[in-house]
């Protein structure tokens, strides 16, 4: 079953403005991680934020994690045209030795 | 580098043939997993596989086989095939399980007719 649940499941923005997509999940984790999708393409690794991390950042993305909440957001900021994707989280169990659990993604598109 | 290679890209099964998709990464790692994607439903575990001669089951394991006999191969053979069996796989690995970042392969969209 799937663990992550990703917020919302469609967004359409301008470029040049910041996107954020939000991800809850259910049970207690060793980390989370964020993947971008372009159309027809696989899957590539975005940010892993582990369970005792609170915040992440890389180049325009920011992560954030709250383990209280059973949540995370990922933030694009000045969004841009090639950002256009869909966006998935996915969970590790605590004990870090089972596969990742997907949610079903955020589809994200930036108008220029 | 080609990192996690799947073959083929395209595939156009009828009802009740069996057929093998090939999935091959390059960087020695030890942890492999199949997944599948349906539209509306993310990414659904099918085989992994934490080591050579090691398999284990996922969430939708039922029609599929797997075999890991080298750490760089991880093929998974459709039995007898079927229309709910139409998707996009994608297969993955990563150094140290899940605790890594997980690389993808390209996918191998799959029509069943």
């Amino acid at each position: 079953s799937q663990q992550g649940e990703e917020d919302p499941q469609a967004l359409s923005i301008q470029e040049g403005e910041n996107a954020t997509m939000n991800c809850s999940y259910k049970t207690s984790i060793n980390n989370l991680q964020w993947y971008r999708q372009n159309s027809g393409r696989g899957l590539v690794h975005l940010i892993l934020i582990r369970s005792n991390e609170r915040e992440k950042h890389s180049g325009r993305l920011r992560v954030t994690l709250d383990t209280s909440k059973k949540s995370s957001s990922l933030l694009i900021t000045a969004s841009r045209a090639a950002d256009t994707a869909s966006y998935f989280c996915a969970t590790v169990s605590i004990s870090g030795n089972t596969p990742l659990v997907f949610g079903k993604g955020t589809r994200l598109s930036v108008i220029a | 580098n080609a990192g996690v290679t799947q073959t083929p890209k395209f595939q156009v099964l009828k009802t009740g043939q069996s057929m093998t998709l090939q999935c091959a990464q390059d960087m020695n790692h030890e942890y492999m997993s199949w997944y599948r994607q349906d539209p509306g439903m993310g990414l659904r575990l099918i085989h992994y596989s934490v080591g050579a001669g090691i398999t284990d089951q996922g969430e939708v394991p039922n029609g599929y086989n797997v075999s890991r006999s080298t750490t760089e191969d991880f093929p998974l053979r459709l039995l007898s095939a079927a229309p709910s069996q139409t998707s996009v796989y994608f297969c993955a690995s990563s150094y140290s399980g899940a605790k890594t970042e997980a690389f993808f392969g390209q996918g191998t969209r799959l029509t069943v007719v």
